[in-house]
């Protein structure tokens, strides 16, 4: 089956420093999907990319859909004690139901 | 609306019990889908359904049933429960939009068999 492979597995940074993390795959994506989850929760939607090439912002958030589908990044600007949690990234061929997803990456922001 | 909920929150089964793990959706979605997520890794999709009536297996489908009476409840059946079943269960919905699909989970539920 399709692997996705996370990196970096974690991260332990100053609060306001800025953050990069990406995913990549052996094969293409029609869609990739950027979560966070919290510590006892499920993972919450943060970016949905749909396009090759397509860069998306939400807030202090970016994410970009690489240009061969198969990797995307997700960076985080000026990074603060909230944005603690893990950040999973997902991929879509064709079925909404079937997503893949990468290991994770945990956030740990020091104040 | 309540988005997605899954109940039980925790439960604790003996080996060779059976379950059902339930999971609703209020948000008229088509799609949902069960993943399982071990310590430390990222999930694992056990069973899918694209509608009422409709399901297909995962990567992880063994020990599992499902099934999809209507569009918003898609029970997860634990047939004989045993160690390896000891994981955090989530639920998902989704709809299609013009670009693509949006997936979102439910809460969780934790399950331990001793």
């Amino acid at each position: 089956g399709q692997q996705l492979n996370q990196s970096p597995q974690s991260m332990f940074i100053q609060e306001g420093e800025d953050v990069s993390m990406n995913c990549t795959s052996s094969s293409i994506f029609n869609t990739w999907l950027w979560y966070k989850q919290d510590p006892g929760e499920g993972p919450v939607l943060l970016i949905a990319l749909y396009k090759a090439g397509e860069l998306t912002s939400n807030g202090r958030l970016t994410a970009q859909f690489g240009i061969t589908r198969k990797d995307s990044f997700l960076n985080i600007s000026a990074s603060i004690p909230s944005d603690v949690g893990i950040y999973f990234c997902a991929g879509q061929l064709t079925n909404a139901g079937k997503s893949t997803f990468g290991d994770g990456t945990t956030l740990t922001v020091k104040p | 609306n309540a988005g997605v909920t899954q109940t039980p929150k925790f439960q604790v089964l003996k080996t060779g019990q059976s379950m059902t793990l339930q999971c609703a959706q209020d948000m008229n979605h088509e799609y949902m889908s069960w993943y399982r997520q071990d310590p430390g890794m990222g999930l694992r999709l056990i069973h899918y359904s694209v509608g009422a009536g409709i399901t297909d297996q995962g990567e992880v489908p063994n020990g599992y049933n499902v099934s999809r009476s209507t569009t918003e409840d898609f029970p997860l059946r634990l047939l004989s429960a045993a160690p390896s079943q000891t994981s955090v269960y989530f639920c998902a919905s989704s709809y299609s939009i013009e670009a693509g699909y949006e997936q979102y989970f439910g809460p969780g539920t934790r399950l331990t068999v001793t």
